[in-house]
């Protein structure tokens, strides 16, 4: 079984600019959620795509946007990078089964965004 | 409104003792309670849920956590520590409104002595 996997691992971008990180969900995984792990603090829920739809929304500005594709892959794109925008976004996926989200969360091991 | 407390930001115990990391918990609705590690550099990893059923839940790893409704609280806990448990440990909970999101303690450090 493949896990979750992100790319790129590290991303080095300026104040303004425009970055997308991508997220291949685990085989058979058909929900994916974004989320953004500051150092020294949890993650915090950025948004979920279930079925090429957002199904779900942190209180994250829309300048964070995100697609998921026909084969359950998924990117975050960040518009007008901040200098807080820097962490760890780390992506998720899930199976979801009709029976509400208990499922457990599978992660990838995150791309590393900082910001100049 | 949701949300997940996790009291200590470090844990410290020795090899071969009994460890407990601490979660209490604030949500709407039936609580869906989990329990994730992380290690450097790394996402993180499922290691037990509560979801209904019985309140001592066993995982990953010879984890298992209690869950107290009386309490709000979701206590991991492992009967003998080994040096290889040393990570940063997270309690999350799934929002009784909105099944599809998810949220997370700060974490708490585990360090594990020889």
């Amino acid at each position: 079984e493949t896990g979750v996997t992100q790319s790129p691992t590290h991303l080095i971008k300026t104040r303004g600019q425009q970055v997308t990180l991508r997220c291949s969900s685990q085989s058979g995984h058909n929900t994916v959620s974004w989320y953004q792990q500051a150092l020294g603090q949890g993650p915090q829920f950025i948004f979920q795509y279930y079925r090429e739809e957002e199904n779900g929304r942190g209180n994250f500005p829309p300048r964070f946007s995100g697609l998921q594709f026909p084969n359950y892959s998924s990117e975050l794109n960040v518009n007008a990078l901040e200098l807080d925008d820097s962490a760890l976004y780390l992506c998720a996926s899930s199976q979801f089964s009709g029976q509400g989200a208990n499922q457990p969360q599978h992660f990838g091991d995150g791309t590393r965004l900082s910001i100049l | 409104a949701q949300s997940v407390a996790q009291p200590e930001d470090q844990v410290n115990v020795a090899e071969g003792n009994p460890l407990t990391v601490k979660c209490t918990y604030s949500v709407s609705g039936n609580p869906y309670l989990f329990w994730y590690v992380q290690y450097p550099n790394r996402g993180l990893q499922f290691l037990l849920k509560y979801i209904t059923g019985d309140n001592l839940v066993k995982g990953s790893y010879g984890f298992e956590a209690e869950f107290n409704k009386s309490q709000t609280s979701f206590h991991l806990k492992k009967p003998s520590a080994l040096v290889s448990d040393s990570a940063l440990y997270f309690c999350a909970v799934r929002d009784g409104n909105n099944f599809n999101k998810f949220y997370f303690g700060s974490g708490t450090k585990l360090n594990v002595k020889p």
